[in-house]
C-alpha cells in the first residue's frame, strides 16, 4: 500500500511564525504536491516537485516556500503564517503519469 | 480561465437511485487524465475512477461509471444505486502538462436520503 504521512493532524500557530509542513512518502516516486482546502474553493495547488531539489509554483503560491532535499520528503514553509492561511493542507503524490494521486491524511492549520 | 468546473455545489438523491455529478474541465494538452475523488466527513480523499483523454471507452469501477464527452470537454460522474454510504464530498481532477500537474474542481456535496 501507498503510504503519504503528514506530520500533524492538526497544528496551532501564532500570526508571524515560521510554519513547516512535513511530508514523507514511503515510496520512491517523484511527483510530490502540496494544496490547500478551503470550504467553496475545492484543492488549489500551492506548489509541486517532480524530483529532489526541484520546485514548481502553483496557482497560489504567495506566502509559501518548498523544499525537497530528498525524494521521500516535501516541505511546505508558511514564512511568516498569517491568518488567511488558516486551512486544511493535503500533501499528495503520484506514481506515474497515468495513475491516480494518493494523499496524506490532512493538516488542518489555524493560525491565531 | 477554471482548469475544471463543478457547477453543482450540493445535490440530493434517493437511495438506491442514480445520480450524475457534473464536471467540465479546460485543456489545451492532447494528452490528459480525468479522475474522481471522494472526500467523507473523516477527510481522506479516496480515488474512484480514472479517464485518459485517448481512452476510446468510457471508464466503468463497480457502480462508478465515468461519461466522457471529449468534445464538449466534460466528465461526469455517475453513481449508480446510491448508498448512504455514498454521502460525501465529490471532487473531479485533471493531470496535465510536463510536471502532471493536478488540478482540482471546488467540489460537489452529495447527500443521499433514505
Amino acid at each position: 500500500d501507498v503510504k503519504v504521512t503528514q506530520s500533524s493532524r492538526y497544528l496551532v500557530k501564532r500570526t508571524g511564525e515560521k510554519v513547516f509542513l512535513e511530508c514523507v512518502q514511503d515510496m520512491d516516486h517523484e511527483n510530490m504536491f502540496w494544496y490547500r482546502q478551503d470550504p467553496g474553493l475545492g484543492l488549489r495547488l500551492i506548489y509541486f516537485s517532480y524530483d529532489v531539489k526541484m520546485k514548481e509554483k502553483g496557482d497560489i503560491p504567495e506566502g509559501y516556500s518548498v523544499s525537497r532535499e530528498k525524494k521521500e520528503r516535501f516541505s511546505l514553509i508558511l514564512e511568516s503564517a498569517s491568518t488567511n492561511q488558516t486551512s486544511m493542507y493535503l500533501c499528495a503524490i503520484q506514481l506515474g503519469r497515468v495513475t491516480e494521486a494518493f494523499f496524506g491524511q490532512g493538516t488542518r492549520l489555524t493560525v491565531v | 480561465a477554471q482548469k475544471i468546473t463543478q457547477t453543482q455545489p450540493g445535490m440530493f438523491v434517493q437511495e438506491k437511485e442514480a445520480v450524475t455529478l457534473d464536471c467540465t474541465y479546460d485543456t489545451s494538452d492532447p494528452s490528459y487524465g480525468l479522475f474522481w475523488y471522494k472526500q467523507p466527513s473523516s477527510g481522506e480523499m479516496i480515488f474512484l475512477i480514472y479517464q485518459g483523454s485517448y481512452d476510446q471507452q468510457n471508464a466503468t469501477e463497480g457502480r462508478y461509471s465515468l461519461n466522457f464527452q471529449k468534445a464538449r470537454k466534460s466528465a461526469n460522474l455517475v453513481i449508480s444505486a446510491s448508498q448512504l454510504g455514498d454521502s460525501a464530498m465529490y471532487f473531479c481532477a485533471m493531470r496535465e502538462g510536463p510536471g502532471n500537474q493536478f488540478y482540482f474542481g471546488t467540489g460537489t456535496s452529495l447527500t443521499v436520503i433514505p
